[in-house]
């Protein structure tokens, strides 16, 4: 099945600078690649997805990239702001949707 | 408001007492799905539903089953629960395999 990375675990910077989120995958037939973000106590939510026609995707702040050559897609968020705090989860999906393990962001003030 | 609701969301019991979860959607989508939670693992699936009557494993099936007699309500039901199965649980839908996924707010269970 699909095994998908994620990385780094735990990312903390300082508002207003970028963070960038990094994932790869194994199976060259996943063509789907949503990023969600779980803020303490909630389920994930969408926050952004790219599928494999597409080779970037942005909105505001945050912006996908998918490099299928390669198997990683990655995410970016610009400007960051305290309420960016969470756990983000990037996953892969041929059929069912694979999970990376997420990642820990701290953005402080 | 467009939601999936996850009951009850705290949970403590004790090992082989059976348990339900109930999940429902009010969105009337087709794909369901239950994940499990745990620190350092992820969001693992557990099983999922395509449609009424249709449910698949996912890949931690194991100590776990499923239904879904209607299109709104897929619970999980943990026949003998064991301490290993402590863990948070979340419940999601969407309109499609290619579609978001919306999560519930999750329950937290924890075996005894």
């Amino acid at each position: 099945g699909e095994n998908v990375e994620q990385h780094p675990s735990t990312l903390s910077v300082q508002e207003g600078d970028s963070a960038v989120i990094k994932c790869t995958y194994s199976d060259s037939a996943s063509n789907y690649f949503p990023w969600y973000k779980q803020e303490l106590g909630k389920g994930p939510q969408l926050i952004i997805d790219i599928r494999s026609n597409v080779g970037e995707k942005k909105d505001q702040r945050i912006a996908v990239t998918l490099n299928k050559t390669a198997k990683h897609f990655s995410l970016h968020i610009t400007e960051t702001q305290p309420e960016d705090s969470a756990v983000y989860f990037c996953a892969a999906r041929p059929y069912a949707l694979n999970f990376g393990k997420g990642t820990s962001l701290l953005v402080t003030p | 408001e467009a939601q999936v609701t996850q009951n009850p969301r705290y949970l403590i019991t004790v090992t082989g007492k059976k348990l339900t979860v109930t999940c429902s959607q009010n969105m009337n989508h087709e794909y369901m799905s239950w994940y499990r939670q745990d620190p350092g693992l992820g969001l693992r699936q557990i099983y999922y539903s395509m449609n009424v009557e249709v449910t698949d494993k996912g890949d931690v099936p194991e100590g776990y089953k499923v239904s879904r007699k209607e299109k709104r309500n897929f619970p999980l039901i943990l026949e003998s629960p064991s301490p290993n199965q402590t863990s948070l649980y979340f419940c999601a839908s969407s309109s499609g395999v290619f579609s978001e996924q919306y999560f519930g707010p999750g329950t937290r269970l924890t075996v005894t």
